[in-house]
């Protein structure tokens, strides 16, 4: 079946560092990708996407790389900062939404 | 308005007991959905509706009934609870067409005694 996964389930990073956190997903159909950031008690927050007809999109301190040879996406944040500190999903469809498994960025000062 | 308003936030409930969760969204969005997230897990899917039609159920118990009485407002019926049913419970809703962006409640946190 469809599935999205992460490689990491943690990232430690010290403030100001550029993090990168990975995405494989296996329904090769995938056309449109999602990354969320989810803080303690709160729901998902739309961060960034991009469609399948893309390979890079970015947006505020983020950017969204796709690489649909290996089914592979990534979410680079710049300068990391401690209010980044938060579970990161990405997810993947149209009708209905598929999570990953989440990674754990921790933002040290 | 661009946010989905969840309520309550929080909900203790025994197993004989019969509760709603509520979500409300005034953006014009025409798909809505239910996900439950159990601690560090992903959201999983349960229900999608499109129109206020039910179009996908993912296999969810009966315990869990959806309702979608107008285009603004979802609701969850919930009767005869587990205490493994405890989870935070997300709404989400969709505009429907070639825009493709999910806005997320912040979640019911249930827990079932």
């Amino acid at each position: 079946g469809e599935s999205v996964g992460l490689h990491l389930p943690t990232l430690s990073v010290q403030e100001g560092d550029n993090s990168i956190i990975n995405c494989a997903y296996s329904n090769s159909a995938s056309d449109y990708f999602i990354w969320y950031k989810q803080e303690s008690g709160k729901g998902p927050q739309f961060i960034i996407d991009i469609r399948s007809n893309m390979d890079k999109r970015q947006g505020q301190r983020v950017t969204v790389l796709l690489n649909k040879t290996v089914k592979h996406l990534s979410l680079q944040i710049a300068a990391t900062q401690p209010g980044d500190s938060a579970v990161y999903f990405c997810a993947e469809g149209f009708q209905k939404l598929v999570f990953g498994t989440g990674t754990r960025l921790l933002v040290s000062p | 308005d661009t946010e989905v308003t969840q309520t309550p936030k929080h909900l203790v409930m025994g197993m004989t007991n019969k509760k709603s969760l509520k979500c409300e969204q005034h953006m014009g969005h025409r798909a809505m959905y239910w996900y439950k997230q159990k601690a560090k897990k992903p959201p999983e899917l349960m229900f999608v509706y499109s129109y206020e039609k039910l179009s996908i159920n993912e296999s969810v118990p009966s315990r869990f009934s959806p309702e979608c009485p107008n285009s603004s407002l979802l609701n969850l019926h919930l009767h005869a609870l587990q205490p493994e049913d405890s989870a935070l419970y997300l709404c989400a809703s969709r505009r429907t067409g070639k825009e493709r962006g999910y806005t997320f409640g912040s979640g019911t946190r249930l827990t079932v005694v």
